[in-house]
């Protein structure tokens, strides 16, 4: 099956700083690729959808400014946190879309802001 | 009212048992539909599509029903490691690729 891969796997920062997530289609091109958070005993939340070459589409809520995402090439998209905040402790998904419209995801980020 | 609905659980059951789980979803257009794993602290992985006609694979079988926008799982011979949440997810293709997810059902296998 299609592989996605993220990193790094689990970071901890301090609050203030901003911290770098990429995420990465090993085996297909993805055109598009979604950022979602979950908080514990939560369903994943959609954040924003990530198009190559244009500018990332967010859903409702989600701050542009401060999850700032850039889907560079095909096989590549990054999300940064920006003046990360204890509040922001989540773990980060991403995914990507496969030929059959399968979401494949990656095996997240687990964020932790002191 | 939730574009998909699941219930919660959780489903205690003993290894071997059959379980079912349901899903509800309110987009009538919605043309995708999947049912998804997702382990304590690891990323969802997909389980398997479902298709009008239903589908079957080893123990898991879906099923969809369009006109009451219904969709299930059902699990036989549960195993100790089926226990993991099971996320309903639906495509409701307005959105282009963007997935729904339900809340999860957790299944817990016992010995």
């Amino acid at each position: 099956g299609a592989v996605v891969s993220q990193h790094p796997s689990r970071v901890i920062c301090k609050s203030g700083t901003s911290v770098k997530i990429e995420c990465r289609s090993l085996d297909f091109q993805a055109t598009t690729m979604f950022w979602y958070r979950q908080f514990p005993k939560q369903s994943l939340m959609l954040m924003a959808t990530s198009n190559e070459g244009s500018k990332a589409t967010y859903e409702q809520g989600v701050e542009k400014d401060k999850f700032l995402i850039n889907h560079a090439s095909l096989t590549l998209s990054t999300l940064t946190v920006t003046s990360a905040h204890p509040e922001d402790s989540s773990f980060y998904i991403c995914s990507a879309t496969g030929r059959n419209n399968e979401q494949y995801f990656g095996p997240g980020t687990r964020l932790t802001v002191t | 009212r939730k574009e998909v609905e699941q219930d919660p659980g959780p489903f205690n059951v003993p290894e071997g048992a059959t379980v079912a789980f349901n899903c509800t979803y309110s987009n009538s257009a919605s043309q995708s539909f999947f049912w998804y794993r997702q382990d304590c602290r690891k990323e969802p992985k997909l389980l398997m599509s479902v298709y009008s006609s239903g589908n079957e694979d080893g123990r898991f079988t879906a099923q969809l029903n369009r006109a009451s926008q219904y969709i299930s799982l059902l699990i036989r011979d549960s195993k100790l490691s089926d226990s993991a949440t099971y996320l309903c997810v639906v495509n409701p293709m307005e959105y282009g690729n963007k997935l729904v997810f339900g809340a999860g059902t957790i299944l817990r296998v016992k010995s």
